[in-house]
């Protein structure tokens, strides 16, 4: 079975300071892996997926299949980075539909 | 077109009621998912439509969730016969397929009392 963890429920950081948030997954196939993010009080939103190897709003993950993990970083966290993130897999192969399997999240609050 | 629609926002009922919650998605998206998330946890797969047709459910969907998408539009989850153990948040997402990430609706919040 699909499994993603993410070991910090809460994360703190003061602005400025260097940001990483851990997803951990397993699944015995070529996953497609995504971080989702939700502000206060706005609806669960797509923030980047690691087949596009983007950086949005200077954040960047890389898939490590050794390690199966793809954990979100950002070099110099904002305030407005304080946010609830979510890690989530994606199973590929015939026999999967189009579920995501999501972590449990991780609060990260941005200290001024 | 403003997004994911759901409806109503907010739903308290009493255990034994039924309840029905509606999702408009993109009009231009083919597939539909139903979540249910509780606190402190993630978002939890309920089940899937490619236009009209459900092609997969979670087996967290009971006997008593049923969940419809006529005509490959708008979509329905109704509960019927609700228990405490329902109270959660319900979310709606579409999507285009392929590579494609979700679109989340804000979700229908299930207080059952």
């Amino acid at each position: 079975a699909q499994r993603v963890t993410q070991p910090e429920k809460l994360l703190s950081v003061f602005k400025g300071a260097p940001v990483e948030l851990k997803c951990n997954y397993s699944y015995s196939g070529s996953p497609e892996l995504f971080w989702y993010v939700q502000y206060s009080r706005q609806r669960l939103q797509l923030l980047l997926r690691h087949i596009s190897r983007e950086s949005i709003k200077g954040f960047t993950a890389d898939l490590n299949k050794g390690e199966t993990s793809f954990h979100l970083k950002k070099p110099f966290a904002q305030e407005e980075d304080s946010a609830m993130y979510y890690c989530a897999l994606r199973p590929v192969g015939d026999n999967y539909g189009q579920n995501f399997v999501f972590g449990p999240g991780t609060r990260l609050s941005v200290l001024p | 077109d403003t997004g994911v629609s759901q409806d109503p926002r907010h739903k308290i009922t009493k255990r034994g009621q039924n309840v029905t919650f509606r999702c408009d998605p993109i009009s231009e998206h083919n597939r539909l998912y139903w979540y249910r998330q509780t606190l402190g946890q993630g978002p939890e797969f309920l089940t899937y439509f490619q236009n009209e047709a459900q092609l997969e459910k979670s087996r967290l969907l009971s006997d008593r969730f049923s969940a419809e998408r006529p005509k490959g539009s708008f979509s329905t989850l109704e509960i019927q016969r609700t228990e405490q153990g329902d109270s959660a948040m319900y979310l709606c997402a579409s999507s285009l397929g392929g590579l494609s990430g979700y679109t989340f609706g804000s979700g229908t919040r299930l207080t059952v009392v």
